[in-house]
């Protein structure tokens, strides 16, 4: 079945250690994207990248990092500089330029303990 | 800025009744608006996507309207049902304003549908 796909699902942190989201697509997708949701707030854009081996910054991206060695794969690095991590994090992918077929994945809670 | 307001915040209503939840923006220029439905979670789903001259498009018993000019959309829920309780979130693209995605995310309703 072709999808996205997130893990873990749930994902627990000490402070001041480093933690890596895996996002995974079979969709043949160019673009991909991570978001960061919090309670009340719309989605917020963390990183994406339009094509392997280039990634933009997003509004939030102070404090993570990525990388798009592979097509199918963008992972999610939630350093210890960031200051807030404790959220739900969605990966999206879709046809490049136009999110006109775009698709979420199941998501992956991080708690900071 | 671009904005994406949906109202209600949240909404409770029994099974089998009809609701419909609003969403205003100021994005522009306006390229589609997306409704997403997000169970507890999970993520989100896709509703429906509508372009300018798209003025209806119904996905069984959800119905989303779209009013360019005046730059409102809405989704009607006919005989909700308890798998309905969810958030639905509306979500634009276009214009200069919005992210480096160029979409701009609404907050979300959070309905509740009651026995």
């Amino acid at each position: 079945d072709g999808g996205i796909t997130q893990s873990p699902k749930y994902l627990f942190r000490k402070e001041g250690q480093n933690v890596t989201l895996s996002c995974e697509q079979n969709l043949n997708h160019d673009a991909m994207y991570w978001y960061r949701q919090d309670p009340g707030q719309g989605l917020r854009l963390i990183y994406y990248s339009q094509i392997v081996n280039d990634f933009q910054k997003g509004d939030i991206a102070e404090g993570y990092s990525v990388s798009r060695e592979k097509k199918e794969s963008f992972p999610l690095t939630v350093t210890s500089a960031q200051k807030n991590p404790t959220a739900f994090y969605l990966c999206a992918s879709s046809t490049r330029g136009g999110w006109t077929e775009a698709f979420f994945g199941q998501g992956t809670r991080l708690t900071v303990v | 800025k671009n904005q994406v307001e949906q109202s209600p915040q949240s909404l409770i209503i029994l099974e089998g009744k009809n609701c419909t939840l609003q969403c205003n923006y100021t994005v522009s220029p306006f390229s589609n608006l997306r409704w997403y439905k997000q169970d507890t979670g999970r993520g989100p789903v896709s509703l429906t996507i509508m372009t300018f001259s798209e003025n209806t498009k119904s996905n069984g018993r959800y119905t989303a309207t779209l009013d360019a000019d005046t730059k409102q959309s809405s989704l009607h829920i006919t005989a909700s049902q308890l798998s309905d309780s969810a958030s639905y979130i509306c979500v634009v693209r276009g214009g200069s304003g919005g992210g480096a995605d160029g979409l701009t995310f609404g907050k979300g309703t959070h309905l509740i549908i009651q026995p």
